[in-house]
């Protein structure tokens, strides 16, 4: 079965410091992959998306994600934070019936 | 472009009561999803929709859950009687229609969600 997995529940970063949040995926197929943001009261916004292609996938924001099919990955990675990436991101994997299943997601919070 | 609407933002009701929740997608989208997303979980998808057609409702709650979607594009999702555990955020999403859409390169966007407390 499709899954996705969050390992980290909870992160913090200095402002300005460099951030990588990890995704895990169990799919059977060439999966599709996202990140979404979800800010505080807010619903989903798309931050980037894996179809097909170049493994290294710019997104919205200045965040980046890099698709490693040997370790089922998908790690989204920004090199300076800024205090407005404060939120919760989900990472997705989009199954055949194309609806998505989200990871429990990761709180980013970011200090001045 | 205009995104996905829903209504109300907010609703607190006691148990056993019921409620409801309106969402109109994206012009043109042929798909329409509802999803659960309870605190500190990740959205789970209840009910899809393909025009006005029920693709899959595997999870959907069907002895207090309900949902429509008239004529293909607007839909309500009922909640009666509502419990404790009913408290989560109500997303809906829409999507292009699409063999195996993702593959054709479409995404899915949601709406800002329908907060609900039961007490």
């Amino acid at each position: 079965a499709q899954s996705v997995t969050q390992p980290d529940i909870h992160i913090t970063v200095s402002e300005g410091a460099s951030l990588e949040l990890r995704c895990n995926y169990s799919y059977g197929a060439t999966p599709y992959l996202f990140w979404y943001v979800q800010s505080p009261g807010q619903g989903l916004q798309l931050l980037l998306k894996y179809f097909s292609g170049d493994t290294l996938v710019q997104g919205i924001k200045g965040f980046e994600a890099e698709f490693k099919r040997s370790q089922s990955s998908f790690n989204l990675r920004k090199p300076s934070v800024h205090w407005s990436d404060a939120a919760e991101y989900f990472c997705a994997v989009g199954a055949h019936t194309d609806k998505l299943i989200f990871g429990t997601g990761t709180r980013l919070q970011v200090f001045p | 472009e205009a995104g996905v609407a829903q209504s109300p933002r907010y609703k607190i009701i006691e148990k056993r009561q019921s409620v409801a929740f309106w969402c109109n997608p994206i012009s043109g989208h042929a798909t329409l999803y509802w999803y659960q997303q309870i605190l500190g979980q990740g959205p789970k998808l209840l009910i899809q929709f393909q025009n006005n057609g029920v693709v899959d409702d595997s999870q959907l709650p069907k002895d207090r859950f309900s949902a429509e979607r008239l004529k293909g594009v607007d839909s309500t999702l009922k909640i009666q009687p509502a419990k404790l555990e009913d408290s989560a955020v109500y997303l809906c999403a829409s999507s292009l229609d699409g063999v195996s859409m993702f593959g054709s390169g479409n995404t899915i966007y949601f709406g800002e969600g329908s907060w609900l407390t039961v007490v």
